[in-house]
């Protein structure tokens, strides 16, 4: 079965700190990677996603990620965070194979000033 | 356009109650899910359809049913509410019934208590 693992559950990072997120997944066959993210209070947003093509998409608010196939990975950045960025962010993967779209378990970032 | 519009936004159940989740969406949408969050899990998948008519399990269908008479509607059921399925409950929606190469757009959640 597939299975997403988004390895930092929280994060603490003062304004204008670098950010990087880790996610690794299971699945070996094509997949489509996302990163969402989730204010308080408030439904999932789509933050970037990568289908196909240059492994490294952009997405908005000054985030990227890295899709490296040969690691299985797909890590969210920021060079420099804001205190708006405090919010959960999880990863996301969708095999053709098993149809689904698996999440991580998310990890709570918080932006101090 | 609404979206992906889920109903109702708060719930209160007993144990042992029964209710039903709505979620429509009106992007014509072949591929809708149902998922709940709970703290530290992530979303985790409860079921999903391709189409009309067509429903899978995901990785926790325990106590849950869905049905897909349309292509715009999803609804959710709870047969018999448990303490258990106290969560938030996330509908999604994503164009082509594979939803390969789409994104997913979700509702804005079910806050659902059983006591």
């Amino acid at each position: 079965a597939q299975s997403v693992s988004q390895h930092n559950h929280h994060v603490i990072l003062s304004e204008a700190a670098s950010l990087e997120l880790g996610c690794n997944y299971s699945y070996g066959g094509t997949v489509n990677l996302f990163w969402y993210v989730q204010y308080p209070g408030q439904h999932l947003q789509l933050l970037l996603k990568y289908f196909s093509g240059d492994p490294l998409v952009k997405g908005i608010k000054g985030f990227e990620a890295e899709f490296i196939k040969s690691k299985f990975s797909f890590n969210l950045r920021k060079p420099s965070v804001q205190w708006s960025d405090t919010a959960e962010y999880f990863c996301a993967v969708f095999s053709g194979g098993y149809n689904k779209l698996i999440f991580g378990a998310g990890t709570r970032l918080a932006v101090h000033p | 356009n609404a979206g992906v519009t889920q109903t109702p936004k708060f719930q209160v159940l007993k144990t042992g109650q029964s209710m039903t989740l709505q979620c429509a969406q009106d992007m014509n949408h072949e591929y809708m899910s149902w998922y709940r969050q709970d703290p530290g899990m992530g979303l985790r998948l409860i079921h999903y359809s391709v189409g009309a008519g067509i429903t899978d399990q995901g990785e926790v269908p325990n106590g849950y049913n869905v049905s897909r008479s349309t292509t715009e509607d999803f609804p959710l059921r709870l047969l018999s509410a448990a303490p258990s399925q106290t969560s938030v409950y996330f509908c999604a929606s994503s164009y082509g019934s594979g939803a390969l190469n789409t994104e997913a757009f979700f509702g804005q959640g079910t806050r659902l208590t059983v006591v």
